[in-house]
């Protein structure tokens, strides 16, 4: 099956910092990838839709210039948080889609973001 | 304003048994709802789904049924197994929205050895 990776699997940052998570298709290409944040017992909220070579789509509500979309390559697709601070804490969530159905998108392991 | 609902946040049963998972939603433009298994820490794994022009869709163990007029879809795992033990998701989207899914808040099912 589809596999998607993210790295770091988590990581601690201090305050003000940014940081930087990929997101990758190991065994196919992806036009479109999406990002996703969970906060602890709730759903999963779609922040942002990354399209190769194209600017990223967000979600009302979503600070673009604090969540900056790169989607390179059609294998990576890279979020990166700006000057974080304690209430950017969350799992981050990739997941892509290789062109298919709505039922296509495979999602990654998650990365566990905490600011301290 | 949340779109997809469920309203369990969390269910028991016995090894064995039917576990039933329910789902609500507000939108009727969706017409194609999937429903996905989380572990903590981990991403979601895709179940099953079903489009809008069945009601029934049925995988090995998992079965899952939709009611358009009730705008309501359930999942139905028989027999519950151990390791089914996770949180489970319903997602709702549109053809045409560009992939995009829209998700329920989970429920937490636990299978009782």
């Amino acid at each position: 099956g589809a596999v998607v990776s993210q790295h770091p699997s988590r990581v601690i940052c201090k305050s003000g910092t940014s940081v930087k998570i990929e997101c990758r298709s190991l065994d196919f290409q992806a036009t479109t990838m999406f990002w996703y944040r969970q906060f602890p017992k709730q759903s999963l909220m779609l922040m942002a839709t990354s399209n190769e070579g194209s600017k990223a789509t967000y979600e009302q509500g979503v600070e673009k210039d604090k969540f900056l979309i790169n989607h390179a390559s059609l294998t990576l697709s890279t979020l990166t948080v700006t000057s974080a601070h304690p209430e950017d804490s969350s799992f981050y969530i990739c997941s892509a889609s290789p062109s298919g159905g709505p039922g296509e998108q495979f999602f990654g392991p998650g990365t566990r973001l905490t600011v301290l | 304003d949340q779109q997809v609902k469920q309203n369990s946040p969390s269910l028991s049963v016995q090894e064995g048994r039917i576990s039933i998972l329910n789902c609500d939603y507000t939108n009727s433009m969706f017409d194609y709802f999937l429903w996905y298994k989380k572990y903590p820490a981990e991403g979601p794994t895709f179940l099953i789904s079903i489009s809008s022009i069945k009601d029934k869709n049925e995988d090995g163990r998992f079965t899952v049924f939709l009611n358009k007029s009730a705008k309501h879809l359930s999942l139905h795992i028989v027999p519950s197994q151990p390791g089914d033990s996770a949180v489970y998701f319903c997602a709702a989207t549109f053809w045409g929205g560009n992939e995009k899914l829209t998700f329920g808040t989970g429920t937490r099912l636990t299978i009782i050895p």
